[in-house]
Formats: structure tokens, sequence, C-alpha cells
């Protein structure tokens, strides 16, 4: 594929309700990463997939969002009774992250789910 | 945790003008990103930075590494509308492939 592509562009569920965020990472790529922005600012790292490694899933804010990557390389950013706190903009990355660690890694981003809980 | 911050948050100037965003951080980064953003869509990385004191240009962009390799300037000359957009650092770490973002520079270059 082209790029890093994530469904649904938008989003808007209710409170208490669980949604399920798509991301398809650029072919090849290993390594996938989830962030999360709210309106007008940074980046807050969430989750990061490596091939085969255990996640780093130090950057999860609360024991309700959860992720997964099947087969290396899709992967679903899961958030389970939403609250209001959660609307922001869900921007998944990938990379090609030959080498673990390395820090010239670039990470080529989707255009984000835009996540509006009322 | 390492945090970035990027000043000034809102920076808004008239076509021609120059101006120059600043990162800082007192922990130091393996690299250092920079990303436009506009909205809509994902970051879009502009350079990579990872020997101290490195400087970088790309076009009317020039990208500084502080010595230290904890702060980094992004200077744009001669401003232009199509530079209008969400400026954002991030750091890379020494272990791991994480970056860690600062808050952004929202930039707009006024015709």
């Amino acid at each position: 594929g082209a790029g890093v592509s994530q469904s649904p562009s938008n989003k808007v569920t209710e409170k208490g309700k669980d949604v399920e965020l798509r991301c398809d990472p650029i072919s090849g790529h290993t390594a996938l990463y989830w962030y999360r922005q709210s309106l007008g600012q940074g980046l807050e790292f969430l989750i990061y997939f490596q091939g085969n490694s255990a996640p780093d899933k130090s950057g999860l804010p609360s024991d309700r969002f959860s992720a997964e990557r099947t087969g290396g390389s899709v992967s679903t950013l899961t958030i389970q009774r939403t609250q209001q706190e959660d609307s922001a903009v869900y921007l998944c990355a990938s990379s090609l992250a030959v080498v673990r660690g390395s820090s010239t890694d670039t990470q080529y981003f989707g255009p984000g789910t835009r996540l509006t809980v009322l | 945790t390492q945090l970035l911050e990027q000043s000034p948050q809102f920076l808004s100037i008239q076509e021609g003008e120059n101006l120059t965003v600043y990162c800082n951080s007192s922990s130091v980064f393996s690299s250092l990103q920079w990303y436009r953003q506009e909205p809509g869509e994902g970051p879009v990385l502009l350079v990579t930075v990872v020997t101290g004191g490195e400087v970088k240009k790309l076009k009317r962009l020039t990208f500084q590494f502080g010595d230290a390799r904890k702060d980094s300037s992004l200077h744009i000359t001669a401003a232009q509308p199509g530079d209008t957009g969400l400026y954002l650092c991030a750091g890379g770490e020494t272990s791991g492939s994480r970056l860690t973002f600062g808050e952004g520079t929202q930039l707009t270059v006024n015709p």
C-alpha cells in the first residue's frame, strides 16, 4: 500500500460504549505505534509493537485501553467503557525498525481517527 | 519521564518574515526529529538530527541540534503561507524506538 491507513476516519460514540480503531501499516514495516493527540497539541505515546516481541504498553493511560496486532500487520486499538476525556485523534504510525532501538527509525503516520465521546 | 518543551506555542507572522521555533529539554536524546502536521492529517517528518551541534538545511528551513543533544531549533527564512501548520519536535530515546513529542508550535503565515 501507499501509506498507513486508519479506519474509521471519524467515530462518535456515547459514554460507556466500547470502540475499536483499526490501523493498516505500510507493507513490510515491522514496527507499529499508537499515539493520541488532543486538539492542536503534541502526541502522547500509547503503545509500540515490534515484530514478535512483547509490546511496550507503558503509555496506555488505563486498563480500559488495549491493543493487538495480528499476523504482524493490522493493529486494533480498543477502548472499553469510553469516557469523555478519551475524545482525541488517535494516530497510528509504522516504521521499518529493522534494528530495535535504532535512533533513526522514520515513523510514517496515518491520517488518524477522530474519536468523539458524547 | 523525558519532556520536551516547545516555544512559542502560537506564532502568527506576515509572509516574508523570518522565525525560529525552539525545542528544549533537560534530558539527553539520541535523536531529535521535526515534523509538520496539517489539519486532518498525520505528522510528516521534515528532518532527523542525531549528532550534537549538527545543522541541517532543507530549502528555507534550518534545523540545529544542540551540542548537548538536549535542545533543537527550527529557523524558517522568508516564510510563505504554505509553511502554515503545526510544527512538532520529537525526541528519540536511547532505548527503544518510542518518540517523546513536544506540544507543538502552531504557525500561521499571512499573505
